[in-house]
């Protein structure tokens, strides 16, 4: 059974520029999760999706941050403008449901912005 | 307001011996679930063990073990027997209740476990 896949694995840009990361869920997961991963840091949760509805996008900066979750599979996460404070590891995993205790989580998209 | 906290930023241990990874955390909810994570330098996130606040029993999977005490809000992982690809980052992390939406795991900040030859 394949995990979740992510892409791109490393991006580089500068600051203000645009970028987007790919996450593809295990196959029959319908929960996803994009979580921020600041370096020395544990994750952090920055949205929910149940299907394709987001449930939980509290900690998601909207003024820069958008996320998507089409069809309920694919989920892609944006940034616009991009700041250098955003330089993290996103990661996103997914589960079968509410009520799976257990998250899979994808290798991640290391950003650099300079 | 949920919180994990890991004091140990870096642990070293010899190869073949047992270690133990610290763990503490604070809720007010009767309903929690308890999980460690394995981070290596690839980056992916592994679970390695889940223990429910109503578990009597530690929870066991082969080398791990969660020393879970719950009067002491305490939930530490212990590895038998380490082996040099344990050497990772580990993360105790916390869910949030069912009644609250479930599923939102808050991460403590980790320790750097390196295991010597």
């Amino acid at each position: 059974e394949a995990g979740v896949v992510q892409s791109p694995r490393y991006k580089i840009i500068e600051k203000k520029q645009p970028v987007a990361f790919w996450c593809n869920p295990i196959s029959g997961h319908n929960t996803l999760y994009w979580y921020l991963q600041n370096l020395g840091q544990g994750p952090e949760l920055l949205i929910r999706y149940e299907n394709e509805e987001a449930v939980d996008d509290s900690q998601l900066p909207k003024d820069r941050f958008s996320a998507e979750r089409l069809k309920g599979v694919d989920s892609t996460l944006k940034i616009q403008p991009a700041e250098l404070g955003d330089s993290a590891v996103y990661l996103c995993a997914s589960s079968l449901g509410t009520n799976s205790y257990e998250q899979y989580f994808g290798p991640g998209t290391r950003l650099t912005v300079t | 307001a949920q919180k994990i906290t890991q004091t140990q930023p870096g642990m070293f241990v010899q190869e073949k011996e047992a270690v133990t990874l610290d763990c503490t955390y604070d809720t007010s909810d009767p309903s929690y679930g308890l999980f460690w994570y394995k981070q290596p330098s690839s980056g992916e996130m592994i679970f390695l063990i889940y223990q429910g606040s109503y578990d009597q029993q530690n929870a066991t999977e082969g080398r791990y073990s969660l020393n879970f005490q719950k009067a002491r809000k305490s939930a530490n992982l212990v590895i038998s027997a380490s082996q040099l690809g344990d050497s990772a980052m580990y993360f105790c992390a916390m869910r949030s209740p069912f009644a609250q939406g479930a599923q939102k795991l808050v991460f403590g900040q980790g320790t750097r476990l390196t295991i010597n030859p």
